[in-house]
């Protein structure tokens, strides 16, 4: 499983952009990354998942670069609500054995 | 996206007993479920890997006996924490993963045991 790194905290203000960005050095050839947020006391919710170059939605922009070995996530002008916890996964989680392992998170928190 | 349902969102039980956390899938099958533990602050842990149709695979230092996991359908998994006393307080929480590479979570259980 492809080790992931996060900054453990960030701060913003609401109406910035926020980027955060995730460490996978041994990224497998046919790992995805995928993004998660957290809010407290609630189950993870999916962001935002790519394999290469640039994904948009309509929450997020997920940037990665040609080596695949990191990746950063693009909050455009976030909110209050945006305070929470962002998780970065790694992994091939189209195989049926595939085990989804969290790392420790990058806590946002956006200020008024 | 997919939903995962989980049930009861919250529970206070006395030391001792058991509690039984159901996580189902409302709109696709699932022939693969995910147990976490979530502790405050902290991230969530793997406790389990729930197999429709055959006996759940733990993770290490999980006690299998402790916490009881059936996936008796396609749809429908559960988590039994047995004799819960209050080091087994926490925030549990599953998921399931649609064909694809996608995995989602239900709301999440906080059990306090007294």
């Amino acid at each position: 499983l492809a080790k992931t790194t996060q900054p453990i905290s960030m701060d913003s203000y609401e109406g910035q952009e926020v980027n955060i960005t995730c460490s996978h050095n041994n990224i497998a050839t046919n790992d995805y990354i995928t993004w998660y947020q957290q809010f407290p006391s609630q189950g993870p919710r999916f962001i935002i998942q790519g394999y290469k170059t640039k994904v948009t939605n309509e929450v997020a922009s997920l940037f990665i670069p040609a080596d695949r070995k990191s990746s950063t996530l693009s909050l455009p002008r976030v909110s209050l609500s945006d305070t929470a916890v962002y998780y970065c996964l790694v992994g091939d989680m189209s195989t049926g054995g595939f085990k989804t392992i969290f790392g420790a998170g990058t806590r946002l928190f956006v200020k008024a | 996206g997919a939903v995962v349902s989980q049930h009861p969102s919250w529970v206070i039980c006395k030391s001792g007993t058991s509690v039984k956390i159901e996580c189902r899938s409302l709109d696709f099958q699932a022939t693969t479920m995910f147990w976490y533990r979530q502790f405050p602050k902290q991230s969530l842990m793997l406790m389990a890997t729930s197999n429709e149709g055959s006996k759940a695979t733990y993770e290490q230092g999980v006690e299998k006996d402790k916490f009881l996991i059936n996936h008796a359908s396609l749809t429908l998994s559960t988590l039994t924490v047995t004799s819960a006393h209050p080091e087994d307080s926490s925030f549990y929480i599953c998921s399931a993963r649609p064909q694809g590479n996608i995995q989602y979570f239900g709301a999440g259980t906080r059990l306090s045991v007294l």
